[in-house]
């Protein structure tokens, strides 16, 4: 089945507590991206990236980072998460061949910083 | 950047009744633009999108319109269903070579009453 995977879904940590949110596809789509999601605000892009070892700030990068070492992962990193923090993230993929095309989004990670 | 937004934020309508979501954009580079239909608790899925080579595309009882003049463009819903309930984000993307650079607006929260 074509999927996009995230793990976890639910994740509780405290500040400055270094994680990675997990993101696979299995679709070998080239264009991959995070999004996050709080109330009234819609879907923020992270970073994306168009193909292994390219990736681009998108809107909210700040405090944020991301590797795309294979085609079909892309973590996102909290080296030092605040509050500010806490939100719904969303991993998304896409076939790119120059041009945009649908984006499958992922189950999505819910991330509570205290 | 590209600066989306999306109007209403929340649309209440009887079953039966026309809904339409309006958006517009900054960014005169952008040729692609993407509805997602996001249900309670779920991920967002692409209902329809749009490129700046065409003014209207049709998908059953969903619509999108295209001004690229006014940099505007609308959703179309017909005939609405109480399944149609959900939150509606329209995006766009950047122009150039940063095209996978998506912008999201703000969502609206569609409630279709029976």
């Amino acid at each position: 089945e074509a999927q996009v995977t995230q793990n976890p879904r639910y994740l509780i940590t405290v500040t400055g507590k270094k994680l990675t949110v997990t993101c696979s596809q299995n679709m070998n789509h080239e264009y991959m991206s995070w999004y996050r999601q709080d109330p009234g605000l819609g879907l923020r892009q992270i970073y994306y990236s168009m193909n292994v070892e390219v990736t681009d700030k998108g809107d909210v990068p700040e405090g944020y980072k991301v590797s795309r070492k294979e085609k079909r992962n892309f973590p996102l990193i909290l080296e030092s998460p605040s509050p500010n923090q806490t939100s719904l993230y969303f991993c998304a993929s896409s076939w790119a061949g120059g041009v945009n095309t649908e984006a499958f989004f992922g189950q999505g990670t819910r991330l509570t910083v205290v | 950047g590209e600066n989306v937004e999306q109007h209403p934020s929340t649309l209440s309508v009887q079953e039966g009744d026309s809904a339409v979501i309006k958006c517009t954009y900054s960014d005169s580079a952008s040729n692609y633009f993407p509805w997602y239909k996001q249900e309670l608790g779920k991920r967002p899925q692409l209902i329809i999108d749009i490129r700046s080579n065409v003014g209207e595309k049709k998908d059953q009882r969903i619509a999108v319109t295209l001004n690229k003049t006014a940099k505007h463009f609308s959703l179309h819903i017909t005939e609405t269903q109480p399944e149609d309930s959900a939150v509606y984000f329209c995006a766009a993307n950047a122009g150039g070579t940063s095209y996978g650079k998506l912008t999201f607006g703000q969502g609206t929260i569609l409630t279709v009453h029976p």
